[in-house]
């Protein structure tokens, strides 16, 4: 397997626009999770998905941000408008029964 | 909520020297995940400790989950300069959600 893939690497758009990033997950893990990395604040959880479905999205800052799994193999984290201050590393991670984690290599997001 | 605190920040240490991170938490850890990322890199796992008293370890590594499952602690014998990066301890806040400490980044002078 190849892991965790995420796409794109890189993402630079500008303030307004909307970002879709996504995720890929390890083939039979039935966990996903969404983490963002800042500087300020650490590595922080947005969202984990269970089976495909959403159990908890408290970590989610905005409304502007909404995340998606339509299947098993597909994730998906869109942010609507996009502000400066989402500027940061986002992880795409699944396991398996909640184990371990494997991360992807992350999407690095510029808002200018 | 559950809260997973991590001291130091940071640390520098001469190589050969030994290096410890800690763990705590405010509440009872069903169990405990240790990560390292390096330098504009990703979290790789290291190791899930679940047992009250559990002590592992991992070449130099050692890794302890205290007596009351809130705390943990991981120590690097003789350090590296490949240990170099920062070390995350992850705890989870109900069943499945993997809350993240801020983690302690380790440089390491050759």
């Amino acid at each position: 397997d190849a892991g965790v893939i995420q796409s794109p690497r890189h993402e630079v758009t500008e303030m307004g626009q909307e970002v879709t990033l996504r995720c890929k997950p390890i083939s039979g893990h039935d966990y996903l999770f969404w983490y963002r990395q800042t500087m300020m604040r650490g590595l922080e959880l947005l969202i984990y998905f269970n089976n495909n479905v959403p159990i908890d999205d408290s970590g989610m800052p905005e409304d502007r941000f909404s995340a998606k799994m339509p299947n098993a193999s597909f994730s998906t984290l869109k942010i609507q408008p996009s502000e400066p201050r989402d500027s940061a590393v986002y992880f795409c991670a699944s396991s398996f029964r909640n184990t371990e984690a494997f991360f992807g290599q992350g999407t690095r997001l510029t808002v200018v | 909520g559950q809260q997973v605190m991590q001291i130091p920040q940071y640390q520098h240490v001469q190589e050969g020297e030994d290096f410890t991170t800690y763990c705590n938490s405010s509440t009872t850890l069903s169990n405990i995940q240790w990560y390292k990322q390096r330098p504009g890199g990703h979290p790789v796992f290291l190791i899930q400790l679940v047992k009250s008293g559990e002590v592992k370890k991992q070449k130099r590594l050692t890794f302890q989950f205290g007596e009351a499952k809130k705390n943990s602690s991981l120590h690097i014998t003789a350090t590296q300069t490949t240990d170099v990066g920062t070390y995350f301890c992850a705890g989870p806040r109900n069943n499945n959600d993997m809350r993240f400490g801020a983690g302690t980044r380790l440089t390491v002078k050759p």
